[in-house]
């Protein structure tokens, strides 16, 4: 159980092209998500939290306007990365919970590379 | 101070033996904690959960939870060398789903 599906797994894109990631929980209700973002030999970087009809709640020095999260039922959330350019190449991996105090359970990442 | 603290490592234990893995947390309100197993290039991975204090034992893992010292553990016995992974400890404060990782702690199991 618990399983969440993320995709795609690679996306290698040119300079200025918009991504959509999606992130499905395939067998529970998601009440929040999240996006992390990771930079190789780096920590989890929380990017933003979403509530399931809410808007997303950004970490402090995460652009809104350029990572755009739609988070339109519980069980799928997007994370469209706008303009991407190649500072924007990384790992990025969502999350989904099924309420509070319950478990993070986590796609298995997109790596993003922008040429 | 951060609010989930893990010792980076590396940290090398041989083959069969126990590895120890340790995390302090700072918010007192915190009431649940997790354990996520990590490989390189890959997702996080769910490996244990606790929230009472004591020990919880999972086939080669314990969780261990002392919220008066705010400390959780992991210990893995009989380690092997496909548990070298970088381990993550995360907290969850009580009615608020704001999960805090640490930055993990990397152990190798030399064979």
């Amino acid at each position: 159980g618990a399983v969440v599906s993320q995709h795609p797994s690679w996306v290698i894109c040119k300079s200025g092209t918009s991504v959509k990631i999606e992130c499905r929980s395939l067998d529970f209700q998601a009440t929040t998500m999240f996006w992390y973002r990771q930079f190789p030999k780096q920590s989890l970087m929380l990017m933003a939290t979403s509530n399931e009809g809410s808007k997303a709640t950004y970490e402090q020095g995460v652009e809104k306007d350029k990572f755009l999260i739609n988070h339109a039922s519980l069980t799928l959330s997007t994370l469209t990365v706008t303009s991407a350019h190649p500072e924007d190449s990384s790992f990025y991996i969502c999350s989904a919970s099924g309420g509070n105090n319950q478990p993070q359970h986590f796609g298995d990442g997109t790596r993003l590379s922008i040429l | 101070q951060k609010e989930v603290e893990q010792n980076s490592g590396p940290l090398s234990v041989p083959e069969g033996a126990i590895a120890s893995l340790n995390c302090t947390y700072s918010d007192r309100g915190s009431q649940s904690f997790f354990w996520y197993r990590q490989y390189s290039g890959k997702s996080p991975e769910l490996i244990m959960f606790i929230y009472s204090n004591g020990d919880k034992e999972d086939g080669r893992f314990t969780a261990q939870l002392n919220k008066a010292s705010q400390y959780v553990s992991l210990l893995i016995r009989d380690s092997q060398p496909s548990d070298s992974a970088t381990y993550l400890c995360a907290v969850n404060s009580y009615n608020n789903n704001d999960m805090r990782f640490g930055a993990g702690t990397r152990l190798t199991v030399k064979p």
